[in-house]
């Protein structure tokens, strides 16, 4: 069974400040990995995933995130966070094979709070 | 688009009712899901379905059950709340062939 943990429950940043949220995750097999983002009081929308091919992959809004296999990590990155940055941020895995029995179930780390300060 | 509609964005019920969340997507998926989201725990899954009438227990499904009658529609039914599944909860689906979910606004469900 795959397994995610995100290593900070809570990351406080000062606007236009870099910021790194961690993700580890543990699976006997390829995976899937995705970061989903929580705006307050909203669903969670999905920032960007790793599938194959390059490690690194960006969302439109200045996110991104390295795969690193040997490391077994997934950690998302942006160079300067602006206010609206705000959410909570999950990571996920899922298995590849979204058509066999796995039916494309995800497993979610515990979130990671960022806010950003003015 | 996708869209992905909940029935009630807050719910508050008493304990022993009987309690119906309601999800419906306009994409023609074939997968939906069924999480329950606590602070410091993430999102876990309580029930899945791959298609109309069937459904998989995910992770946490004691105490719930689910109904897929139509495609588009999945209910999650709490027999008899009790206060510990005050929680939010959130409803997605995904193509069979991808794992990409979409999800709903939440329904934000207190059990006194």
């Amino acid at each position: 069974a795959q397994s995610v943990t995100q290593l900070d429950s809570q990351v406080p940043v000062f606007e236009e400040a870099p910021v790194e949220l961690r993700c580890n995750y543990s699976s006997s097999v390829s995976v899937y990995l995705f970061w989903y983002v929580q705006y307050p009081n909203q669903g969670l929308q999905l920032l960007l995933k790793y599938l194959s091919g390059s490690t690194l992959v960006e969302s439109i809004n200045g996110f991104e995130a390295e795969f690193n296999k040997s490391q077994t990590s997934f950690h998302l990155r942006k160079p300067s966070v602006h206010i609206s940055d705000t959410a909570e941020y999950f990571c996920a895995v899922s298995l590849p094979r979204a058509g066999g029995t796995s039916y494309g179930k995800l497993t979610f780390g515990q979130g990671t709070i960022l806010t950003v300060h003015p | 688009d996708v869209k992905v509609t909940q029935s009630s964005r807050y719910l508050v019920k008493r304990t022993g009712e009987k309690v119906f969340l309601e999800c419906v997507q306009d994409m023609d998926h074939e997968n939906m899901f069924w999480y329950r989201q606590d602070p410091g725990l993430g999102l876990r899954l309580i029930y899945f379905s791959y298609d109309v009438k069937m459904k998989e227990k995910g992770d946490i499904p004691e105490g719930y059950s689910v109904s897929r009658e139509k495609k588009e529609r999945f209910s999650l039914i709490l027999e008899s709340a009790s206060t510990n599944q005050t929680s939010m909860y959130l409803c997605a689906s995904s193509l069979f062939t991808r794992n990409e979910q979409y999800f709903g606004p939440g329904t934000r469900l207190t059990v006194t």
